[in-house]
């Protein structure tokens, strides 16, 4: 079964760091672009970052961009989001997701989603 | 960055409706549209990717259309089970941006 399990949200306070982790199961990991997409309480959602399979490209929102860092351990199929300078309106649920096999001109969507990790920032 | 726009944010319809939700693109964008459904509490599941290809799975009563900048998410005939907020996201080149969300109610 194709599977992904989000962990390491929790409180935290503002201006701190949190990592989170995305352990993945079921298929080739390093084959697949990944993802880590928020969504804010009562908002909808909001895409974060992506990586290649290789881990040789990343791309960031413009709204973590310098702040948040994602990265991947392929031989341990786990994908990464350090999260730094952590500000109130970070406070979300952060789902990681399985896309493409590339980050040229993907077609696939993201097609497997975790169930998510809950960060909350505040004092 | 491209945005995404959804019309309308929310509806209501009659179990059996036709029910069909408008995601505009800011730019050309191509077919890299996917659609994800959304029900409360759980993580997004994707509906159509490139514009208008049904996802393994989904139920043939959705379809999705378009190319460019105007692009169409349809509910042939609304079930109960249909109870969801969808989105659009653009898919061709980072930020990923998604639209706002149409959430969709049972009348």
């Amino acid at each position: 079964e194709v599977q992904l399990v989000e962990s390491g949200g929790g409180l935290v306070q503002p201006g701190g760091s949190l990592r989170l982790s995305c352990a993945a199961s079921g298929f080739t990991f390093s084959n697949y672009v990944m993802s880590w997409v928020r969504q804010a309480p009562g908002k909808g959602l909001e895409w974060v970052s992506v990586i290649s399979g290789s881990a040789g490209s990343t791309y960031y929102a413009d709204s973590v961009k310098g702040r948040f860092t994602m990265s991947r351990d392929n031989p341990k199929n786990t994908l990464y989001l350090q999260m730094n300078s952590l500000r109130a309106e970070d406070t979300a649920v952060y789902y990681c997701a399985k896309g493409d096999v590339t980050l040229i001109e993907p077609i696939y969507g993201m097609d497997v989603w975790g169930q998510g990790t809950t960060v909350t920032v505040s004092s | 960055d491209i945005q995404m726009t959804q019309s309308p944010s929310s509806l209501s319809a009659s179990v059996g409706d036709r029910v069909t939700i408008t995601c505009r693109a800011s730019q050309g964008i191509s077919n890299y549209l996917v659609w994800y459904q959304q029900k409360p509490g759980k993580a997004p599941k994707l509906l159509i990717y490139a514009a208008s290809s049904l996802q393994s799975g989904v139920p043939s009563r959705f379809s999705g259309s378009g190319s460019g900048t105007d692009f169409t998410l349809t509910i042939s005939s609304l079930q109960p089970e249909d109870v969801a907020t969808y989105y659009c996201q653009k898919y061709n080149s980072a930020p990923q941006t998604f639209g706002q969300g149409t959430k969709v109610e049972i009348k």
